[in-house]
């Protein structure tokens, strides 16, 4: 099946550093990669489209300045959290989507969980 | 705008007794719906894809159907690994690009 990567799958960081996850697509290529933000009993809240070398879409709300997302291939998409605060603090998921046709669907990593001190 | 309802919020049974999740949902028109697993501290796993009304998928003891309106999750005989939140997610036809608007999820606990 699809596999779907994160890293790092932990980070610690303080008020006002940068943080960069990565999120890598193994055994397919991902022409579009999508970037999620999940809080404690809730569900996932999409903040980013990323398609490969084009600029990514971003859902109304999201700062596109403080969370900056690169695709720079077709198996790698970055989204890095600029100036953390505390609020940033959070669960974050990428998926990549796999097309066959009409038929398609989307594969998640295991998840990166900031903490922001 | 679109919008995705799962009930129950939280469902407890015990082992062998079988129950269904359900997922309503009011889009413009539907590309596709998904259904996904996610243990704690995890990301989702997929389970299943509906593409049509009258559409049905089955893996071990899991079964998905659809209608025009909604979709079920039937579980027979669960076991303690069935727990876990399941999240249902469409996909609509035009304006939504690939994106998937997630549901707010079952948490499923099975006990001995």
């Amino acid at each position: 099946g699809a596999v779907v990567s994160q890293h790092p799958s932990w980070v610690i960081c303080k008020s006002g550093t940068s943080v960069k996850i990565e999120c890598r697509s193994l055994d397919f290529q991902a022409t579009t990669m999508f970037w999620y933000r999940q809080f404690p009993k809730q569900s996932l809240m999409l903040m980013a489209t990323s398609n490969e070398g084009s600029k990514a879409t971003y859902e109304q709300g999201v700062e596109k300045d403080k969370f900056l997302i690169n695709h720079a291939s077709l198996t790698l998409s970055t989204l890095t959290v600029t100036s953390a605060h505390p609020e940033d603090s959070s669960f974050y998921i990428c998926s990549a989507r796999v097309a066959g046709g009409y038929q398609e669907t989307q594969y998640f990593g295991p998840g990166t969980r900031l903490l922001v001190l | 705008e679109d919008q995705v309802t799962q009930s129950p919020e939280a469902l407890r049974l015990q082992e062998g007794e079988s129950s269904s999740l359900n997922c309503s949902y009011t889009v413009s028109g539907l590309r596709g719906l998904f259904w996904y697993r996610q243990d704690p501290g995890k990301g989702p796993e997929f389970l299943f894809t509906l593409y049509s009304a009258g559409e049905e998928k089955e893996k071990e003891r899991l079964k998905a159907t659809l209608t025009k309106k909604e979709s079920f999750l039937h579980i027979t005989a669960p076991k303690p690994e069935d727990s876990a939140t399941y999240l249902c997610a469409v996909q609509v036809l035009t304006g939504g690009g690939n994106k998937l608007t997630f549901g707010t999820g079952t948490q499923l606990k099975v006990e001995l």
